[in-house]
């Protein structure tokens, strides 16, 4: 699987958005992209998913870049529930198989 | 709730004793998956299983470990003669595989804190 590199940390202030980026070089056309987070003495959860365009659910919002080399994991207003390690994942299929976690980015939420 | 579940939750155990964990999925997930993760890490994948077979395993399944499925329900992984650098925390999730082009996130349990003094 094609790596990603994320920054080992960032801050946000509570009800602001957040933007967690990704950088991912190398993927190819077939990879997915998996953001994972992992709240304190818990293990990893599911955020949210794409492939080329980009996606929105009820926890946040992903938007890809158009060379898909890139993509920013958006929370719209961060809560102190969202200080966490977020994971960005490249794999080439849609989640069915072993995930390979980075060291993901520690967000830290003020209030 | 019928998350995944694992117990125990902790483990204190002296080098070489062998252990034993257990993972309950979600009920009707068909994919069962072992990660390890140590301090400051990701976690890192070891095995996992489709139904009760094991499908792949980590060169980091060394031959001390060994996981089992065999009803294709929970599945233990046990580590024999433990050393310190078994110490970390044991995570398990489940999936469900059912083709279509649907996304298999996968749900991941609380984990096993392992130490090994």
């Amino acid at each position: 699987d094609a790596k990603t590199t994320q920054p080992n940390s960032m801050e946000s202030n509570e009800e602001e958005p957040v933007h967690l980026p990704c950088n991912h070089s190398t993927i190819s056309g077939t990879d997915y992209i998996h953001w994972y987070r992992q709240l304190p003495s818990q293990g990893p959860e599911y955020v949210i998913h794409g492939l080329t365009s980009n996606v929105n659910n009820r926890m946040a919002s992903l938007a890809i870049a158009e060379d898909r080399k890139s993509s920013t994991l958006i929370l719209h207003r961060a809560t102190l529930r969202d200080a966490a390690v977020y994971y960005c994942i490249l794999s080439s299929n849609s989640g069915y198989s072993t995930l390979t976690f980075g060291k993901g980015t520690m967000l830290l939420v003020s209030p | 709730d019928t998350g995944v579940s694992q117990n125990p939750r902790h483990k204190i155990t002296k080098r070489g004793q062998n252990v034993t964990f257990r993972c309950d999925p979600i009920s009707e997930h068909n994919r069962l998956y072992w990660y390890r993760q140590t301090l400051g890490q990701g976690p890192e994948f070891l095995t996992y299983f489709q139904n009760e077979a094991q499908l792949e395993k980590s060169r980091l399944l060394s031959d001390r470990f060994s996981a089992e499925r065999p009803k294709g329900s929970f599945s233990t992984l046990e580590i024999q003669r433990t050393e310190q650098g078994d110490s970390a925390m044991y995570l398990c999730a489940s999936s469900l595989l059912i083709g279509g082009g649907a996304y298999y996130e996968q749900y991941f349990g609380p984990g096993t804190r392992l130490t090994v003094t």
